[in-house]
């Protein structure tokens, strides 16, 4: 079974400062998808990245990046310039190539951003 | 306006009950899925439907059941053999269920039992 590893239980950052959240995964599969979604006060999950892993090319999205080495089975999210709004729980998902319940997210823990003036 | 709407946003119960928790998408999904948050952990699969009445059960399906008589809903329900229902509950569809399909959240009921 998959499994999704965010060791960053909380982390700060100043605003308009780069902040990194890290996440590491175990499989033995060779094609998935790996995904970061934003869950603000509200509780709604919201997609911010996603990440095909036979794609080389990091994905990037406006302000959000991330660093994928797939040998080293590593994801980790950067966030420039970072805003208030940015302040939320970030979840590190992954999802198999399967169909069916295969295709459900495995996430990990959940790493907490605060962000300060 | 696309999305996924999710009702109630709050939902109490009493031991013994049980309760429907409502989802609804108009994005023409065709895969429905329903997930578990507990504190300090991340989210977990309790049912998977990929086609009108037909569903899977996923890692933590004991004490809950589904129903997929419409393409667009997809309501869960908590029955009373839940031993601990007290959770958030999200809903979340993709287009289907290959090529690794964005799966896309309603806003959550948050369950309590009294």
């Amino acid at each position: 079974a998959q499994t999704v590893t965010q060791s960053q239980p909380e982390m700060s950052v100043q605003e308009a400062e780069t902040v990194t959240l890290s996440c590491t995964y175990d499989t033995s599969e060779s094609d998935y998808y790996l995904f970061w979604y934003k869950q603000p006060p509200s509780r709604q999950m919201i997609l911010v990245i996603r990440q095909e892993a036979y794609k080389q090319q990091n994905a990037t999205e406006n302000r959000f990046s991330v660093n994928f080495q797939k040998a080293a089975k590593s994801f980790s999210l950067k966030i420039s310039d970072s805003q208030l709004g940015d302040a939320a729980m970030y979840f590190c998902a992954y999802r198999s190539e399967g169909r069916g319940t295969a295709s459900k997210l495995t996430f990990g823990t959940g790493t907490r951003l605060q962000v300060t003036l | 306006d696309g999305g996924i709407t999710q009702s109630p946003k709050y939902l109490f119960r009493k031991e013994g009950q049980n309760v429907t928790l409502s989802c609804e998408q108009n994005l023409n999904h065709d895969a429905m899925y329903w997930y578990r948050q507990d504190p300090g952990q991340g989210l977990r699969l309790i049912y998977y439907s990929q086609i009108v009445n037909d569903f899977q059960k996923g890692d933590i399906a004991e004490g809950y059941s589904v129903s997929r008589e419409k393409k667009e809903s997809f309501p869960l329900t908590v029955t009373s053999a839940q031993k601990n229902p007290t959770a958030f509950y999200l809903c979340a569809s993709s287009i289907d269920d290959w090529r690794g399909d964005t799966q896309y959240f309603g806003p959550g009921t948050r369950l309590t039992v009294l």
